[in-house]
């Protein structure tokens, strides 16, 4: 079982809708949570950052996690066909072996 | 613009030769991920180097080599390139001195060619 699962679509939604994206960890040793989203052969940039439980706002952007069923999630409202990319999650342990582990990413196309 | 330089932008070599990706990280981040992107494929994590030590690795060749320098910067060492090693090669810093901030930023990525 690898320690970060996500959902790796791809996923086709209309524009306006509501995204939802999803991944869920193993390790109780995971701290720090981010979503990444990726164009097209461009390096991943950071979109959100949280160490709690709970929602975290940013804009149309909202991060969800969930710590006691190891489940977070990224909600995207009123997308935008501009948001059509790869959406990666990570999480950083902060236990004896501090590293970075990355989902595998999931292709969302917004279709005007 | 994210802070993480990664040169060369593009890269053609041949089979059998052998190059280095460099990377300087962030200004203070003392940490360094190297990952290599194949077509169509997600992130694979080849290693991670703190504060000029190896912390931890992945899926690595052993034909890869890396190390990070006292002035933090890294360079990543690919020999006896094959077809198959052409792809993205990203490198991402996080952990700045004295900070507690684990989010790693990326860099534009090297576009490795073989042929």
């Amino acid at each position: 079982q690898k320690e970060v699962e996500q959902d790796p679509g791809p996923l086709s939604v209309p524009e306006g809708a509501i995204v939802s994206l999803n991944c869920t960890y193993s390790n109780s040793a995971f701290q720090y949570f981010m979503w990444y989203r990726q164009y097209s052969r461009k390096g991943p940039e950071l979109l959100m950052y949280t160490y709690s439980s709970g929602n975290k706002e940013d804009g149309r952007f909202t991060a969800q996690v969930d710590k006691s069923s190891k489940y977070i999630s990224l909600f995207i409202r009123d997308s935008q066909p501009s948001d059509s990319a790869t959406y990666l999650c990570a999480i950083f342990s902060s236990g004896s072996a501090r590293q970075l582990t990355f989902g595998s990413g999931t292709q969302l196309t917004v279709l005007p | 613009d994210s802070g993480v330089t990664q040169t060369p932008k593009h890269l053609i070599t041949a089979t059998g030769q052998r190059v280095t990706l460099r990377c300087s990280p962030r200004s203070g981040d003392l940490s360094v991920y190297w990952y290599q992107q194949s077509l169509d494929q997600g992130l694979q994590f080849l290693i991670q180097y703190y504060n000029g030590e190896e912390r931890a690795k992945g899926n690595i060749l052993e034909r890869f080599s890396a190390q990070q320098f006292p002035d933090l910067h890294s360079e990543l060492n690919l020999s006896s390139l094959e077809l198959g090693d052409s792809a993205l090669y990203f490198c991402a810093s996080s952990e700045p001195k004295g900070g507690a901030r684990t989010e790693a930023f990326f860099g534009q990525g090297t576009r490795l060619t073989v042929v």
